[in-house]
């Protein structure tokens, strides 16, 4: 059993096009990362959205935090072919030290 | 700063073979992690380190695998025996100790692991 789910888990879209990914736990986290890895490398952080409500802004790429802190989204806007790859959200709990609890992925391809 | 340096990069074996992997993290970093990747699970922690001491290895699958970590700079995760279903990529993480629960990890590169 996934505690983090992610969906959709593949995404094959033309550029240009918008999308959303979701998040969602039965789980409190005290805070939520997402991650972007590229094929042949590790996750590189992209967010921590900590506040429940909280939205965040990197360039086309929108992250929100639940009101409740269970469940996250990521809204891309006018997708290009450098978005490509697998985003991941981890979530953390404060008791927790550095823990990261990670969902399964969604592997993003955008078409030129 | 030359990011986490993990070795080796690729590692093909035959069943029942010894495997170790090999992690060196951010100078200054407290934590260490060793994930696996597959298709299947996706990305699961296997143990993780505070101040080279172990403080959660529930993830680790069986008494097959092992971790150590001698000194702040090196760490190791073994496999022995090892067989085809530990086919995966080991990717190690370290993060800074900053005294809140969202700590970015940064990711080596991974080892992409084979077993035949």
């Amino acid at each position: 059993t996934q505690l983090l789910e992610q969906s959709p888990q593949f995404l094959s879209i033309q550029e240009g096009e918008n999308l959303t990914v979701y998040c969602n736990s039965s789980s409190v986290f005290s805070s939520l990362q997402w991650y972007r890895q590229e094929p042949g490398e590790g996750p590189v952080l992209l967010v921590t959205v900590v506040t429940g409500g909280e939205v965040k802004k990197l360039k086309r790429l929108t992250f929100q935090f639940g009101d409740a802190r269970k469940d996250s989204s990521l809204h891309i806007t006018a997708a290009q072919p450098g978005d490509t790859g697998l985003y991941l959200c981890a979530g953390a709990w404060y008791n927790q030290g550095g823990k990261l609890i990670f969902g399964q992925g969604t592997e993003l391809s955008v078409k030129p | 700063d030359a990011g986490v340096i993990q070795s080796p990069r690729h590692e093909v074996t035959e069943m029942g073979q010894e495997v170790t992997l090999r992690c060196k993290p951010i100078s200054g970093h407290d934590y260490l992690f060793w994930y696996r990747q597959t298709m299947m699970r996706g990305l699961e922690l296997l143990i993780y380190f505070n101040n080279n001491v172990p403080i959660d290895d529930s993830g680790m699958p069986e008494d097959r695998f092992s971790a150590k970590m001698p000194n702040a700079s090196f760490s190791t995760l073994k496999i022995q025996p090892s067989e085809p279903r530990d086919s995966a990529v080991y990717f190690c993480a370290s993060s800074p100790i900053t005294g809140v629960s969202y700590n970015e990890q940064f990711f080596g590169p991974g080892t992409r692991l084979t077993v035949l």
